[in-house]
Order: C-alpha cells, then sequence, then structure tokens
C-alpha cells in the first residue's frame, strides 16, 4: 500500500504562472516531507523541505505547504519556468525511521514557453 | 555543498554475470548511505540502508545474497548485483546525508540493463 501518493502522473502549465504539485500521505508517523527534482537519467536533486512542526516554507519561487490534518501537502512554483520542467517527487520520512525516505510515483512538471 | 558521486553511470552486462556499482560522498563522511531503485513510470524504493563498519540493512523483499552491500569506509559504499538477470534491469541511485536529519543527497544513477 503506498504510503506517500503523488495522483496527478503529470502537470502541464503555462510560463509565467502558476504550478501546484499535490502530494498525500497516510503514515501518520511521518514527520518530514521533502520535494525532489529529477531530469531523466539523474538522480534527484533536493528542493525544498518542511517539517510537521510548520504549515509552510518558502524558498525563491518553491514554497510547500503542509495540512496535517487532511495529511496533505503541496508544492507551489510561481512563477513557473521552462527549467522547472521536470519530474518532481514528494517524500516523506518518520523520526527514528533512520530517515529513510518513501517517495511518491512523481509528478511529471511540463512549462510550456 | 554536499555530493554524491555514482559510477558508472550506465552499464550493459550479460545474464549470469555481476556488476558493481560505486557510491562515494566527494566532501563529507557518511556513515550512512541508502541504496534505491526505480523501475519505469514507478517511484524510487529505499533497497537497503548501508551502514559504515557494518551489516547493511536490507527492506523486505530484497535479497541480501543477490545485492551485496558493502561500506568499508566513511566514503565509499558499493551495491554488486550478483548473478544479474533481465528483470534485474532498472536505475538504481544511491543517496547520503551530511549529517542528522539534514535532507538526503543522491548520485546520479546507474541504469543497469542485463541482456
Amino acid at each position: 500500500d503506498q504510503q506517500v501518493k503523488q495522483n496527478s502522473p503529470s502537470l502541464s502549465v503555462q510560463e509565467g504562472r502558476i504550478s501546484i504539485l499535490n502530494c498525500d500521505y497516510t503514515n501518520s508517523m511521518f514527520d518530514y516531507f521533502l520535494w525532489y527534482k529529477k531530469y531523466p537519467a539523474e538522480g534527484p536533486t533536493f528542493l525544498i523541505s518542511i517539517s510537521s512542526i510548520k504549515d509552510k516554507n518558502e524558498d525563491g519561487r518553491f514554497t510547500v505547504f503542509l495540512n496535517k490534518s487532511a495529511k496533505h501537502l503541496s508544492l507551489h512554483i510561481v512563477p513557473s519556468q521552462p527549467g522547472d520542467s521536470a519530474v518532481y517527487f514528494c517524500a516523506a520520512s518518520a523520526r527514528g525511521s533512520q530517515g529513510n525516505l518513501i517517495f511518491g510515483k512523481g509528478t511529471k512538471l511540463s512549462v510550456k514557453p | 555543498g554536499a555530493v554524491v558521486s555514482q559510477h558508472p553511470s550506465r552499464v550493459i552486462c550479460k545474464s549470469g554475470t555481476s556488476v558493481k556499482i560505486e557510491c562515494r560522498s566527494l566532501d563529507f563522511q557518511a556513515t550512512t548511505m541508502f541504496w534505491y531503485r526505480q523501475f519505469p513510470k514507478q517511484s524510487l524504493m529505499l533497497m537497503a540502508t548501508s551502514n559504515e563498519g557494518s551489516k547493511a540493512t536490507y527492506e523486505q523483499g530484497v535479497e541480501k545474497d543477490k545485492f551485496l552491500i558493502n561500506h568499508a569506509s566513511l566514503t565509499l559504499s558499493t551495491l554488486t548485483v550478483t548473478s544479474a538477470h533481465p528483470e534485474d534491469s532498472s536505475f538504481y541511485i544511491c543517496s547520503a546525508r551530511v549529517r542528522g536529519y539534514s535532507p538526503l543527497h543522491f548520485g546520479n544513477g546507474t541504469r543497469l540493463t542485463v541482456t
């Protein structure tokens, strides 16, 4: 059973607009959430993270929102740029798990010029 | 910043042979490294946790005799796929963290194709 779900396999957005990528989780023990960006034939690159004690974390064009009661997090990219086109993975870990990350299946974002 | 180097990036081997993949932390010491595998259009699945100086911890369903992990130093972990079969063809990625609860840094992965 998937503990981290990204229900949208793909998303297409116009350059300059907002991209919103969603992620749901089922394990209430998760207390640390991350977003990774991945290009083909490369390893994932860390983008932004959020601890369960927060509900928002912002870094430049990237903002992650966490709704613990809904077990839902989202990544907002604004304004979107063509270079943002990649696969975005949501990941989560639970304290005491040695930091093992559980990944979603990813959402492929395409930003059109 | 922290860098994890993985080698080779791509390997093709014949069925029945063994393949070794190296994962190095270039500018930090990693007591723990993680090995993931990704099948097409699937998420990254944790295979095993590699601990320096001790035995690796394997996830359920991962054969430890088939996927040999050695973490001989604080900067190097190796994954050997023994007696490879076509179903082992996949994208293998290692990762490590600089300290404590910091984000994992990933290598660029190894695309293994077994013919």
